[in-house]
């Protein structure tokens, strides 16, 4: 069974500039979680869809948003970037909704570098 | 407010030596779930164990083993007979429910171990 996968895995993008970054999970998965994880802060929640739909919200800005699509492939967007918004975004999907609850898969993650 | 302490920043241990890695939680739920992933050099994070909070059972797999203590809010990690394999960053994590319709997880800052030869 193939794993999570993430496209692009590395990405360059200027300031003031959005960026779209790709997540596949496992066949069958329908729930994805988004995460962020910068050296500073550590692993930080986003958000999880399940069937379309958000469930679940971390707390960051609304230049974070994302969606899901109803082959449970997602995509997760930050606009007008700014340098902290540097880090590495992983994507995770689980069987069941309420993510936090099961275990999850983790993609190989999305480096992104914002100069 | 749910929060993770993972005390130990780095270890740093001898092959075939044993080693533990703490764990300290804080949460209101009485309903929670605790993890643990461990993340290599390659940076994608392996799910490694999952319990819930009315299961205070240990747990051995293999080399590794899980005490989980609710009286001292721990579920600590060891590994025994450590190889350099096992040299990654480990992070322990807690999800709770909000009102019971909201599990988020929240990570510890992580563990990084370094198994020499």
């Amino acid at each position: 069974k193939a794993g999570v996968t993430q496209t692009p895995r590395y990405l360059i993008k200027t300031r003031g500039q959005q960026v779209t970054l790709s997540c596949s999970p496992i066949s069958g998965h329908r729930s994805v979680s988004w995460y962020q994880q910068t050296p500073g802060q550590g692993l930080q929640f986003l958000f999880e869809y399940f069937s379309e739909t958000q469930r679940n919200k971390g707390n960051f800005p609304g230049r974070f948003s994302g969606r899901q699509f109803s082959n449970s492939r997602s995509e997760m967007n930050v606009s007008t970037l700014e340098l902290g918004d540097s880090a590495l975004y992983l994507c995770a999907s689980s069987l069941g909704v309420l993510a936090g609850s099961y275990e999850q898969y983790f993609g190989p993650g999305t480096r992104l570098t914002v100069t | 407010a749910q929060k993770v302490t993972q005390a130990q920043t780095e270890i740093s241990v001898v092959e075939k030596e044993d080693v533990t890695l703490d764990c300290v939680y804080e949460t209101r739920d009485t309903t929670y779930y605790l993890f643990w992933y461990k993340q290599p050099p390659s940076g994608e994070l392996v799910f490694l164990i999952r319990r819930n909070s009315f299961d205070e059972q240990n747990e051995i797999s293999g080399r590794y083993s899980w005490n989980f203590q609710k009286s001292t809010s721990s579920f600590n990690f060891t590994i025994t007979a450590s190889q350099v394999v096992d040299s990654a960053v480990y992070f322990c994590a807690l999800s709770e429910g909000s009102g019971g319709s909201n599990y988020k997880l929240t990570f510890g800052k992580g563990t990084l171990l370094t198994v020499n030869p």
